[in-house]
C-alpha cells in the first residue's frame, strides 16, 4: 500500500478484555516496529520483525503482550487482560530494511482506552 | 540502559526566528541520527537525518552532529507556526538497528 495502515484508530475496551491491534507495512518494507506512546510522553519500543529472523521482544512490558508476524507482511500485536496503564496510542512503523540507517515510517496508530 | 534525552520545552520562537533544538544521547556506538516531527494527534514523520559529524542542509533545516560530545541538534531558520509541533530525536543504540526515541521538545512558533 501507499503507507502503513493500522486498524483500529480507536478501540475502547474495558478492563481485563483482550485486544488486537493490526498493522500492514508498506509493501516490500522487511522491518517492522511497534512502539508505544503514552500521553505527553515520547515512544517506547516494545517489539521489532525483520524479515524471517527471530523478533526482538526486549520491548514487551510483560507476558499480556504478544505480537506476530506473518512473513513480511501484516502484524499483529495482542494484549490480554488489559490493564488502565495500557492505555496509549500504539505506532507501528514498518522500514525497507533493518540496517542502522533506517527510516521509520509510521502508521497513524491505534488509540487504546482501557476503563 | 541507552538513553536519548531531549529538553520537553515548550521551545518558544517568534516567527522568523531561528529554533535550535537540542538531544544527546548515551551510546557511543550510535552511528545514525535521526529527527522526527510529530504534529499533535499525528504520527511521527521523518524530516532529518544525519550519520556524519558535522552540519546537514535540507532547506531550513539544518541538522548537527558532534560524536565526541554525543551531541545532535536541529535549527529550523525562518521558523514559521506551522513548525509548532513537538520533534522527536532518534538514534539506535551500537548493538541494535532498533530506533531508541528522545521524549521530544515541544516547538511553538508564534506570530
Amino acid at each position: 500500500g501507499a503507507g502503513v495502515s493500522q486498524s483500529p484508530s480507536n478501540k475502547v475496551t474495558e478492563k481485563g478484555k483482550d485486544v488486537e491491534l493490526r498493522c500492514d507495512p508498506i509493501s516490500g518494507h522487511t522491518a517492522l516496529y511497534w512502539y508505544r506512546q503514552r500521553l505527553g510522553q515520547g515512544l517506547e519500543f516494545l517489539i521489532y520483525f525483520q524479515g524471517n529472523s527471530a523478533p526482538d521482544k526486549s520491548g514487551l512490558p510483560s507476558d499480556r503482550f504478544s505480537a506476530e508476524r506473518t512473513g513480511e507482511s501484516v502484524s499483529t500485536l495482542t494484549i490480554q487482560r488489559t490493564q488502565q496503564e495500557d492505555s496509549a496510542v500504539y505506532l507501528c512503523a514498518s522500514s525497507l530494511g533493518g540496517g542502522f540507517n533506517e527510516k521509520l515510517f509510521f502508521g497513524s496508530g491505534t488509540q487504546l482506552s482501557v476503563l | 540502559q541507552k538513553e536519548v534525552e531531549q529538553n520537553s520545552g515548550p521551545l518558544s520562537v517568534p516567527e522568523g526566528a531561528i529554533a535550535s533544538l537540542n538531544c544527546t544521547y548515551s551510546d557511543r556506538g550510535s552511528q545514525s541520527f535521526f529527527w522526527y516531527r510529530q504534529y499533535s494527534g499525528k504520527s511521527p514523520e521523518l524530516i532529518m537525518s544525519i550519520y556524519s559529524n558535522g552540519d546537514k542542509e535540507d532547506g531550513r533545516f539544518t541538522a548537527q552532529l558532534n560524536k565526541a560530545s554525543q551531541y545532535v541538534s536541529l535549527l529550523i531558520r525562518d521558523s514559521q507556526p506551522s513548525d509548532s509541533a513537538t520533534y522527536l530525536c532518534a538514534a539506535p543504540s551500537g548493538g541494535s538497528y532498533i530506533p531508541t526515541f528522545g521524549r521530544g521538545t515541544s516547538l511553538i512558533v508564534h506570530p
